[in-house]
């Protein structure tokens, strides 16, 4: 498996802001992703983040609303632009380790926004 | 289009009882079946995962029963304990090079003493 980690854990923000969260893994991996998990729901797939390249994203989310930066195997970045109320939801980062087929996930940060 | 349908929602289970919650999957090309379970506030973790050459997976009170024609699968936690209360995801995923899973609506298992 692997330890991940995310910064913030939570954070309450203004609407018209942006947050950046951090995700960092223990070991390096080829494939990092970026859920979303609004209250109640399921988790629905931002994105792709491609160390070195554009990350993919999903249909329903683009890049200037949901940056998101990889710059090495061990760390990625997603940035929530302009935020408004309906932004609030849980964020999480996960990783498939090579030929495990398997995603494992990080805590999630809580991001309200006011 | 909701492309792994799992049932019920929400599941109330006695101490000592069995929990079951049930999936079923359309794209025939998948061939990887994870469950992940997650507690409040906390990102999910893989429980148990089983491939369709096999019918059930057992790991300790957890039991995966898969049927391939049907393409269904099922969660069974035996003996409940409250320490389970948890959301239950099922999952589907195909293997080779990177594919996107895809995961069920959730269950919200609620175990009373």
């Amino acid at each position: 498996s692997a330890v991940i980690s995310q910064k913030p854990s939570r954070d309450i923000c203004q609407r018209g802001t942006s947050l950046t969260i951090q995700c960092q893994v223990d070991s390096q991996v080829t494939m990092m992703f970026w859920y979303r998990q609004q209250p109640g729901q399921s988790l629905t797939l931002i994105a792709t983040a491609n160390q070195g390249s554009e990350a993919t994203y999903e249909s329903g989310f683009v890049i200037d609303k949901f940056p998101i930066s990889r710059p090495n195997l061990t760390f990625s970045t997603l940035t929530v632009s302009n935020m408004s109320p309906e932004d609030s939801s849980i964020y999480l980062c996960s990783v498939e380790l090579a030929g495990a087929n398997t995603q494992y996930f990080g805590p999630g940060t809580r991001l309200t926004v006011l | 289009q909701q492309q792994v349908k799992q049932s019920p929602q929400s599941l109330i289970v006695q101490k000592g009882g069995i929990s079951i919650i049930n999936c079923a999957y359309e794209n025939t090309a998948f061939d990887y079946f994870p469950w992940y379970q997650q507690f409040p506030g906390k990102g999910p973790a893989l429980l148990i995962a089983i491939r369709p050459d096999v019918s059930e997976k057992k790991e300790g009170r957890f039991t995966i029963s898969f049927n391939k024609s049907a393409k269904q699968f099922s969660l069974h936690i035996m003996d409940s304990q409250p320490g389970d209360s948890a959301t239950y995801f099922c999952a589907a995923s195909i293997s080779g090079g990177y594919q996107k899973v895809t995961f069920g609506i959730g269950t919200k298992l609620q175990v009373i003493p």
